[in-house]
């Protein structure tokens, strides 16, 4: 079994401010996790993985996350906030291996004011 | 374009009418998934098909929902007896073939309105 549990349903931040949003994730097996995010009206589009090579992940638009399995935490971060970072960002795992399913947290609104 | 499409983007339909969407994955994609998406939620997990075998199938999928995937390529997803709780943006995605390290390309969803 497994699931994710997003800490924060919105973060609002400001440009050029840091972004950290959290996951938690449980599964019975060594996971794989990535972080979609979502544009209004606009398809999910990943922004990173991890696969068990490095614990440090880095994505698409300065975007990084690392996997520390002590706390079972997959925590999103960017350094500074842009005001095109604004969307709904969904922490997801996977059984790394045989076929499994993809299972989302309920997702984060991050709102960035100017 | 090469990625996930999915039709129709919006259907809006009348309680107790039958709906069938389809969804094209990417050409070399084995596995295909269906979620689903209402307001405030992330995506729930609702089947999933490796070729054209329907693997999973979630508690969600009441009998009244249907998926095919006849042939390994395009699949449909039919809701009979709509109801307004079936409301909801229906998502489909593709995943090469692997473990679960791959990650899935999904199409912009079909928005389903039960009025």
């Amino acid at each position: 079994a497994q699931s994710v549990t997003q800490l924060d349903s919105h973060v609002s931040v400001s440009e050029g401010t840091p972004v950290l949003l959290r996951c938690n994730y449980s599964s019975s097996y060594s996971p794989s996790l990535f972080w979609y995010v979502q544009h209004p009206n606009k398809g999910l589009q990943l922004l990173l993985k991890y696969t068990s090579a490095a614990t440090l992940v880095k994505g698409i638009n300065g975007f990084e996350a690392e996997f520390k399995k002590s706390e079972t935490s997959f925590h999103l971060t960017k350094p500074s906030a842009h005001m095109s970072d604004a969307a709904e960002y969904f922490c997801v795992v996977s059984e790394r291996s045989g076929y499994s399913t993809l299972t989302f947290g309920k997702g984060t609104m991050l709102l960035v004011s100017p | 374009d090469t990625g996930v499409s999915q039709d129709p983007r919006h259907k809006i339909t009348k309680r107790g009418q039958n709906v069938t969407f389809r969804c094209d994955p990417i050409s070399e994609h084995n596995r295909l998934y269906w979620y689903r998406q209402t307001l405030g939620q992330g995506p729930e997990f609702l089947t999933y098909f490796q070729n054209e075998a329907q693997l999973e199938k979630s508690r969600l999928l009441s009998d009244r929902f249907s998926a095919e995937r006849p042939k390994g390529s395009f699949s449909t997803l039919e809701i009979q007896r709509t109801e307004q709780g079936d409301s909801a943006m229906y998502l489909c995605a593709s995943r090469f073939p692997g473990g679960g390290n791959t990650e899935a390309f999904f199409g912009q969803g079909t928005r389903l309105t039960v009025v």
